[in-house]
């Protein structure tokens, strides 16, 4: 079975500046990795994926996150962050064929606060 | 498209009690879930449901039950709520395995 570890469960970072919201996940198998981000009182909302091909990813409102098989990691970045940034990232992995693997394993999630 | 709606979006329920929870999506997606979010958890699999009359466990399925009798709708019960229940719940569909999931704004429940 896959998991899914956030290394961090809160991330404070002043406006302005980068942030990196680290993911790391275990799988026998190849997987699909997801970057969903939840405002407060609202539900997810997908930031990006990485499906194949390029192992760099852009997404919605200036993220990016980069795939790499080896660290088996998926980190994801912004080189300047908002105010309206602050919310809670959860990454989460799907396997990305066989049984079940439309099923996504989510991790702990990473609360960011930006500060002005 | 009103993407998927919840409802109720708070509940409060004594010991015991029962209700359902609501879900519905206007994108005829096949593949429907519920998940529940508890603070610092992540969020865990209820129950999924790849079509109409067809629905599976996922990793906390004990004290709930689902159906899923239309494309569109994938309600919750809860027959004997319990404290442990206290959670937030969203429901989620997708068009199909390995897509995105889009969720609901998520119910609010409180088992007292």
């Amino acid at each position: 079975a896959q998991s899914v570890t956030q290394l961090d469960s809160q991330v404070p970072v002043f406006e302005e500046a980068p942030v990196e919201l680290r993911c790391n996940y275990s799988s026998s198998v190849s997987v699909y990795l997801f970057w969903y981000v939840q405002y407060p009182n609202q539900g997810l909302q997908l930031l990006l994926k990485y499906l194949s091909g390029s192992t760099l990813v852009k997404g919605i409102n200036g993220f990016e996150a980069e795939f790499n098989k080896s660290q088996t990691s998926f980190h994801l970045r912004k080189p300047s962050v908002h105010i309206s940034d602050t919310a809670e990232y959860f990454c989460a992995v799907s396997l990305d064929s066989g049984a079940g693997s439309y099923q996504l394993t989510f991790g702990k999630g990473t609360k960011l606060s930006v500060i002005p | 498209n009103a993407g998927v709606t919840q409802t109720p979006k708070f509940r409060i329920l004594k010991i015991g009690q029962s209700m359902t929870l609501q879900c519905t999506q206007d994108m005829n997606h096949n593949y429907m879930y519920w998940y529940r979010q508890d603070p610092g958890m992540g969020l865990k699999l209820i129950y999924y449901s790849v079509g109409a009359g067809i629905t599976d466990k996922g990793e906390v399925p004990n004290g709930y039950n689902v159906s899923r009798s239309t494309t569109e709708d994938f309600p919750l019960r809860l027959e004997l709520a319990a404290p442990s229940q206290t959670s937030v719940y969203f429901c989620a569909s997708s068009y199909r395995d390995r897509n995105e999931q889009f969720f609901g704004p998520g119910t609010r429940l409180t088992v007292l």
